[in-house]
């Protein structure tokens, strides 16, 4: 069975310090991997993907994250927080035979301050 | 690209009664998704249609809940005899899947209370 861990609650940074959003995952097979953010009573944003290739993946809005397969995480990252970055981050892996649907983890909640 | 759309947002209803949702996906999308939102969670599954076709459910889909999508467009999800544990955010994504696969696009999400 495939799962998704992200082991912070909540992660509380300064603006304009370096944002890491952490999750790990156990699936069998190559994963696909992606995070989406969701702001209050919203839907959830896709950010980016991990699909193959290149372990460091770029995103929207500044995000990129790193797959590590050894360690079996994929953390998101930002260089410069913004404070319109405060929200609640998922990360989500489906397997590779089958794009479909998506093991979500329980969230992070980012909260930036100014 | 319209994005997904889901009516209505907010649905209050009391226990026992019957309730339906609509999701229209982005237009060129062949794969429908619904996932069920409670407070402090991630979404999780529930059912997917590839075009009309309902290709898998979750065990988490009761016999009260249909699901369908009878022209590959617009989905509808219906839950019979709502319970208090009903209650969550009921989201809708859709994607193109095919030599390119693209990632699930979710819209704003349908809130059920149960009162």
């Amino acid at each position: 069975a495939q799962s998704v861990a992200q082991p912070e609650d909540q992660v509380n940074v300064a603006e304009g310090n370096p944002l890491t959003v952490k999750c790990t995952y156990s699936v069998s097979g190559n994963p696909y991997l992606f995070w989406y953010v969701q702001y209050p009573n919203r839907g959830l944003q896709f950010l980016l993907k991990y699909i193959t290739g290149d372990n460091l993946v770029k995103g929207s809005y500044g995000f990129e994250a790193e797959f590590n397969k050894s360690q079996t995480s994929f953390h998101l990252k930002k260089p410069s927080a913004l404070v319109s970055d405060s929200a609640l981050y998922f990360c989500a892996v489906t397997p590779t035979d089958s794009w479909g649907k998506l093991q979500f983890g329980a969230g992070t909640q980012v909260v930036v301050t100014p | 690209d319209t994005g997904v759309s889901q009516n209505p947002r907010h649905k209050i209803t009391k226990r026992g009664q019957n309730v339906t949702f609509r999701c229209d996906p982005i237009s060129e999308h062949n794969r429908l998704y619904w996932y069920r939102q409670t407070l402090g969670q991630g979404p999780e599954f529930l059912t997917y249609f590839q075009n009309e076709a309902q290709l898998e459910k979750s065990r988490l889909l009761s016999d009260r809940f249909s699901a369908e999508r009878p022209k590959g467009s617009f989905s509808t999800l219906e839950i019979q005899r709502t319970e208090q544990g009903d209650s969550a955010m009921y989201l809708c994504a859709s994607s193109l899947t095919g030599l390119n696969n693209q990632p699930q696009h979710f819209g704003d999400g349908t809130r059920l209370s149960i009162l």
